[in-house]
């Protein structure tokens, strides 16, 4: 069974550029997180997404945005890149609404502002 | 998002010896509890989970206990090996499918 995958694997901006990150979720899972992984910080949850809807969001301004397809892949959008917004973008994907809540993690996008 | 510190706390070990790192969690409402493993350039990968209505789940080698009174969480890792360094995150979350809170993370370091 193949598990989370993201694209690109690497990603380089620059500063006020927008940023376009992948997301494809274990079949039959219909819910697809994001998260961001600043270094030496924490995993932060950014996005939830389930059946195409948002479900709910982190603290995180509005520029961080995305969406989820019918096929249940995920797009995260980065508007007006700032230097801080470097970091390892990670996606997740679980069964879904009312089933178990354990999340499969992807390898990540390094996003890397200039 | 929430503030974690820069500096991960590291735990050494000894080949062979037990680990037990530790997590402090916040939501009195979490019912679902996650340990994952991080590995340098990887995703973080599941290790093991409780809810709440439990108080101790064993895996292969690797135990997870939860306090619920005091809101703590440990994971203990027999005969560490040195596959077993990476950075461990515990996770909480309400039940079904809600964000994951993750705490700071733990760096485990195995000497050989």
């Amino acid at each position: 069974e193949a598990g989370v995958t993201q694209s690109p694997t690497h990603l380089i901006k620059t500063r006020g550029q927008q940023a376009t990150l992948r997301c494809s979720p274990i079949s039959g899972h219909t819910s697809v997180y994001w998260y961001q992984q600043a270094l030496g910080l924490g995993l932060q949850f950014l996005l939830w997404y389930d059946e195409g809807e948002e479900r709910n969001r982190g603290n995180f301004p509005p520029r961080f945005s995305g969406r989820q397809f019918p096929n249940y892949s995920s797009e995260l959008n980065v508007n007006a890149l700032e230097l801080e917004d470097s970091a390892l973008y990670l996606c997740a994907s679980s069964p879904g609404i009312r089933r178990e809540s354990e999340q499969y993690f992807g390898p990540g996008t390094r996003l890397t502002v200039t | 998002g929430e503030s974690v510190g820069l500096h991960l706390p590291t735990l050494s070990v000894q080949e062979g010896d037990n680990s037990i790192i530790n997590c402090a969690y916040s939501n009195s409402a979490s019912d679902y509890f996650i340990w994952y493993k991080q590995e340098s350039g990887k995703g973080p990968q599941f290790i093991i989970d409780i809810r709440s209505n439990m108080d101790k789940r064993q895996g292969q080698r690797v135990t997870v206990l939860l306090n619920k009174t005091v809101k703590h969480l440990s994971l203990q890792i027999a005969a560490t090996q040195p596959g077993d360094s990476a950075v461990y995150f515990c996770a909480e979350t309400e039940e079904y499918g809600n964000k994951l809170v993750f705490g700071a993370g733990t760096i485990l370091r195995v000497k050989s």
